[in-house]
């Protein structure tokens, strides 16, 4: 069984389109994050939640929205799609938020490209 | 920006020889970890060092922390062709969940 999966792999819009990312552990970790991969391969956070709970919450605009209905996922919603939203979108699962001595188990990745 | 820096940015080297790349950072951390990231993959964690630590080993690899020059190097000895990835280097501030990682070493082993 994966332990982290993201879907979709691929996902190719029109600018000003609404999309959703989905992520799924099967870890049991209490704190999943979210984080962007630019061209350059800059990997910056975005969003952490712990136990459906907004923990972080970087200078993101807020035509993004993470929703977790439950600890084993975590959804990035993105409204209004911009070419600046371009990226490799990866989620991360972390047993213990990341204060201490856990690690991160990211997904494979979403890239997304807008048009 | 709060991103780490790494250099060298691309380092290209023979199977058998040794790479090391180094990390710097900029806040006081509770640890430091390293990350592989193959093309096309999301990254993959490789060692972990506690601030309290200055020289850690896990196989091939070897991670040293020096924290009053806020500072990391991962030696990778022996080097495969498999090694070929980017590696990234990640830290935890003090009483925050927030990993920040550094912009990342591009590593290629010729075969």
């Amino acid at each position: 069984d994966t332990a982290v999966s993201q879907t979709p792999k691929y996902l190719v819009t029109q600018m000003g389109n609404d999309k959703s990312i989905k992520c799924e552990q099967n870890l049991g970790h209490d704190t999943m994050y979210w984080y962007k991969q630019d061209s350059k391969k800059f990997l910056k956070i975005m969003f952490s939640y712990n136990n459906k709970e907004l923990i972080i919450n970087e200078t993101v605009p807020n035509r993004f929205s993470p929703k977790s209905p439950d600890k084993a996922h975590l959804n990035l919603h993105i409204n209004s799609l911009e070419l600046g939203d371009s990226a490799v979108y990866f989620c991360a699962p972390s047993l213990l938020g990341g204060g201490g001595t856990d690690t991160q188990y990211f997904g494979p990745g979403t890239r997304l490209t807008v048009l | 920006s709060q991103q780490g820096e790494e250099d060298p940015q691309a380092l290209s080297i023979q199977e058998g020889e040794n790479a090391t790349m180094n990390c710097s950072y900029k806040t006081s951390i509770n640890n430091l970890q390293w990350y592989r990231q193959n093309s096309g993959r999301g990254l993959v964690h490789l060692i972990l060092i506690r601030s309290n630590e200055r020289e850690k080993h896990s196989g091939r690899l070897r991670v040293t922390l020096d924290t009053s020059k806020k500072s990391s190097s991962l030696l990778i000895t022996a080097s495969r062709a498999a090694d070929t990835a980017s590696y990234f280097c990640a830290t935890v501030s003090s009483g925050t969940y927030k990993y920040i990682f550094g912009t990342g070493t591009r590593l290629k082993v010729l075969a």
